[in-house]
């Protein structure tokens, strides 16, 4: 079965810690994305790319960094200079060039601070 | 750049009572709009999406949502809720061919036996 794959569901992350969250599609979709997740406040754009080796920063984009070496794969780090990491992290990805082509969704990593 | 407001953050219905979320998006130009919902802890499903082939567009679980141009709308709808219903919704919009979708803030229902 096609689809997205986020690893590890849930992950800790200690004061001053770098983490990667992990993105994998095998739906041969070009365009791939990063949204946050908190109480409240909707889905909030982290980055998004529409074809391998180019990225584009989304509205939030302090604090983290992402790369996109191959196409089915998309990782995003949450570095220490994000203050406030803990959410829920949802993973992307869609065909390009349809303005009606829905965006595909993993089923999200949840990162805490210990 | 446009967007979407989803009026209602919370929305509570009897079992087998009519559903409606709403929607609301900000455009002078005829938008590109989804509907999402999301069950706990997991990622979001597509329920639906508005093409401009028809107004009135049939998702899947029963649901449908109507484009209404004079009023920027695009409710969701179901005749009769089900428990299993009781998730978040999200609507969404793409400004352009290809960009990221926008989401809104979400309306989470819940269904009361």
């Amino acid at each position: 079965d096609g689809g997205i794959t986020q690893s590890p569901k849930y992950l800790f992350r200690k004061e001053g810690q770098n983490v990667t969250l992990s993105c994998e599609q095998n739906l041969n979709h070009d365009a791939m994305y990063w949204y946050r997740q908190d109480p409240g406040q909707g889905l909030r754009l982290i980055y998004y790319s529409q074809i391998v080796n180019d990225f584009q920063k989304g509205d939030i984009a302090e604090g983290y960094s992402v790369s996109r070496e191959k196409k089915e794969s998309f990782p995003l780090t949450v570095t220490s200079a994000q203050k406030n990491p803990t959410a829920f992290y949802l993973c992307a990805s869609s065909i390009t060039g349809g303005i009606n082509q829905p965006q595909h969704f993993g089923d999200g990593t949840r990162l805490s601070i210990l | 750049a446009q967007s979407v407001t989803q009026l209602g953050s919370h929305v509570s219905v009897s079992e087998g009572a009519l559903v409606l979320l709403r929607c609301n998006y900000s455009s002078s130009v005829p938008p590109y709009l989804f509907w999402y919902v999301q069950y706990p802890n997991q990622g979001l499903q597509l329920l639906l999406k508005y093409t401009s082939a028809a107004t009135l567009v049939k998702g899947i679980n029963g649901f449908e949502a109507e484009f209404k141009k004079s009023e920027t709308s695009f409710h969701l709808t179901k005749p009769s809720a089900h428990m299993s219903d009781a998730a978040e919704y999200f609507c969404a919009v793409r400004n352009s061919g290809n960009t990221p979708l926008v989401f809104g803030k979400g309306t989470r229902l819940s269904v009361i036996a």
